[in-house]
């Protein structure tokens, strides 16, 4: 069973569409994440929801809207996309906070705007 | 500049040799990691090793932290040409109310030539 997964894996779409990136963990987490990689492959955290709270916003234009509706799924919107949006979006979760704790990642969503 | 600096930034060496990553970060930690992303590829973890830890095995691979220096070491034994890839470290810091936050460096990318 896959622990994070986001749909789609690959999104091209134009500039000014809006578009939606889901991403579901059944790891039982308390905490979920998004990330951006750009191109030269520095992941940025964008958000951190715990327990369907916002907690950390890095930032992000809004134009990029994150929504939890449980603990299990952190879906992010974006709004009138823009050529530098293209990047790959990874969805993330970690439970507790403490020594042990793990961060989880799935597989990235390459998004492109053309 | 981010929590998380790796250095050096790329790395190429031969089959056969040890490859050595370093990261440093700023802020305290609760632990730190180590993930490999191979090209166009989602995050695999390698190895987490707790702030109040020095040193961790795993396989071929041996991490340190000194957290008085605020930094990590990643030591790769015996590379393999299937050992290319970039490593990224990542620090988990713990706040109150559940806050979470993992932070990643900028990433060594790793080419080891057969």
């Amino acid at each position: 069973d896959t622990a994070v997964s986001q749909t789609p894996k690959y999104l091209v779409t134009q500039m000014g569409n809006d578009k939606s990136i889901k991403c579901e963990q059944n790891l039982g987490h308390d905490t979920m994440y998004w990330y951006k990689q750009d191109s030269k492959k520095f992941l940025k955290i964008m958000f951190s929801y715990n327990n369907k709270e916002l907690i950390i916003n890095e930032t992000v234009p809004n134009r990029f809207s994150p929504k939890s509706p449980d603990k299990a799924h952190l879906n992010l919107h974006i709004n009138s996309l823009e050529l530098g949006d293209s990047a790959v979006y990874f969805c993330a979760s970690s439970q507790g906070g403490g020594h042990y704790t793990e961060a989880f990642f799935g597989q990235g969503t390459r998004l492109t705007v053309v | 500049s981010q929590q998380g600096e790796e250095d050096p930034q790329a790395l190429s060496i031969q089959e056969g040799e040890n490859a050595t990553m370093n990261c440093s970060y700023k802020t305290s930690i609760n632990n730190l990691q180590w993930y490999r992303q191979n090209s166009g590829r989602g995050l695999v973890h390698l190895i987490l090793i707790r702030s109040n830890e020095r040193e961790k095995h795993s396989g071929r691979l041996r991490v340190t932290l000194d957290t008085s220096k605020k930094s990590s070491s990643l030591l790769i034994t015996a590379s393999r040409a299937a050992d290319t890839a970039s490593y990224f470290c990542a620090t988990l810091r713990r706040g109150s109310g559940g806050y979470q936050k993992v932070t990643f460096g900028i990433g060594t990318k790793l080419q080891v030539i057969p």
